[in-house]
């Protein structure tokens, strides 16, 4: 099976700009859930996405956007990037209906200069 | 805001000996969950303990939980320089699979 895959890599923006980070789930799963990791913290819940809808957000500006499609890939779009927006982006699926746990990317590392 | 804190924020052993680090947790919960994150890169599900177990074993690892003191330990035994990672708690409140609340990670460090 496969797993997480998040792209691209290492991203560098300017503030104000937008921003697209792409993440294609492990085969089987259906849910997608975002999460931001600022250095020396622990992930932040941005959120989720269940049959191509929002299903559940966390404590983030309207600016944080999403996507689903129906092979259950995601984006996730920042718009007016700001520097603290400057983090590591994990992607996760999962299977929706099941206690299991998440299985996460390699996450795509942005900077904001 | 994080859910959870992890206790030491930082943890430096030689091979072969015990880590023991704690968690406390805010709300009620459904199950509690730890992850390991090599540095900067992405995070591996280590156990899983659901709200009505108070200990679970998986290899080298051992896990309990108290609900009544809303608190969580992860003992790594014998461990190896391999082990050298920052391990997170993580909550999972809501019946919404998924939407985890993180501690900010213990950082250890296994000296050979």
């Amino acid at each position: 099976e496969t797993g997480v895959t998040q792209s691209p890599t290492h991203l560098i923006k300017t503030r104000g700009q937008q921003v697209t980070l792409r993440c294609s789930s492990q085969s089987g799963h259906n849910t997608v859930s975002w999460y931001q990791q600022a250095l020396g913290q622990g992930p932040q819940f941005i959120f989720q996405y269940y049959r191509e809808e929002e299903n559940g957000r966390g404590n983030f500006p309207p600016r944080f956007s999403g996507l689903q499609f129906p092979n259950y890939s995601s984006e996730l779009n920042v718009n007016a990037l700001e520097l603290d927006d400057s983090a590591l982006y994990l992607c996760a699926s999962s299977l929706q209906g099941v206690w299991s746990p998440l299985h996460f990317g390699n996450g795509t590392r942005l900077t904001v200069t | 805001s994080q859910q959870g804190e992890e206790d030491p924020q930082a943890l430096s052993i030689q091979e072969g000996e015990n880590a023991t680090m704690n968690c406390s947790y805010k709300t009620s919960i459904n199950n509690l969950q730890w992850y390991r994150q090599n540095s900067g890169r992405g995070l591996v599900h280590l156990i899983l303990i659901r709200s009505n177990e108070r200990e679970k074993h998986s290899g080298r690892l051992r896990v309990t939980l108290d609900t009544s003191k809303k608190s969580s330990s992860l003992l790594i035994t014998a461990s190896r320089a391999a082990d050298t990672a920052s391990y997170f708690c993580a909550t999972d409140s809501e019946p919404g699979w998924g939407k985890l609340q993180f501690g900010a990670g213990t950082q250890v460090v296994v000296t050979p």
